[in-house]
């Protein structure tokens, strides 16, 4: 079975950083583009990343750009964001999504992992 | 950047009701454009993709389409398991800068 898995959430300070994982199992994550997308509580979607399969291409929302950053692990079939300087804003569920066909849409979604940024 | 507006933001209807949703953008985007079902506490789910093409396993019941800037999903016969919020994205931008719609929550 396809499926994404993250991990990594949790009550972080304001000002404080933060590594989620995004782990794959039946298929081989660095021959996809994934993508990040978060939803502030009882909000909706925002997109806030892409690495292309070949980590030659990385793109961030402008609401995070400078502050985020993406790796892989391809021992681990793994994709971290490390997410710095957060502040309350950045309070929300992280997806990760793979781009299904290069193609901008995304399927599967992982379940999700809660990330709240609060003294 | 490309704004995705949804219309109605919430809608009321009946199993057996057929339902249409309106996804609208701030530009052409061709046929870039996707639609996800969200239930609560649970993730996204693709539904239609390239405005018109029904992901595998997703009920025919769903279909979408447009092109250009205005797109709609309709759901013939409502199902007890349709009522969810829904989303439009579009994927046109290059490089990515993908944007959401605000959602349209189906209640009954």
């Amino acid at each position: 079975e396809v499926q994404l898995v993250e991990s990594g959430g949790g009550l972080v300070q304001p000002g404080g950083s933060l590594r989620l994982s995004c782990a794959a199992s039946g298929f081989t994550l660095s021959s996809y583009e994934i993508n990040w997308i978060r939803q502030a509580p009882g909000k909706g979607l925002q997109w806030i990343s892409y690495i292309s399969g070949d980590d030659s291409m990385e793109y961030f929302a402008d609401s995070v750009k400078g502050r985020f950053t993406i790796s892989r692990d391809k021992a681990k079939n793994s994709l971290y964001l490390q997410m710095s300087n957060l502040s309350a804003e950045d309070t929300a569920v992280y997806y990760c999504a793979r781009d299904a066909a290069a193609a901008g849409w995304f399927d599967p979604w992982g379940q999700g992992t809660l990330v709240t940024v609060s003294s | 950047d490309i704004q995705m507006t949804q219309s109605p933001s919430s809608l009321s209807s009946s199993v057996g009701d057929t339902v249409t949703i309106t996804c609208r953008a701030s530009q052409n985007i061709a046929r870039y454009l996707n639609w996800y079902q969200q239930k609560p506490g649970q993730a996204p789910r693709l539904l239609v993709y390239a405005a018109s093409s029904l992901q595998s396993g997703v009920p025919s019941r769903f279909s979408g389409s447009g092109s250009g800037s205005d797109f709609t999903l309709t759901i013939s016969g409502l199902q007890p398991e349709d009522f969810a919020t829904y989303y439009c994205q579009q994927s046109f931008s290059t490089p990515p800068d993908y944007s959401f719609g605000q959602g349209t929550k189906l209640e009954i």
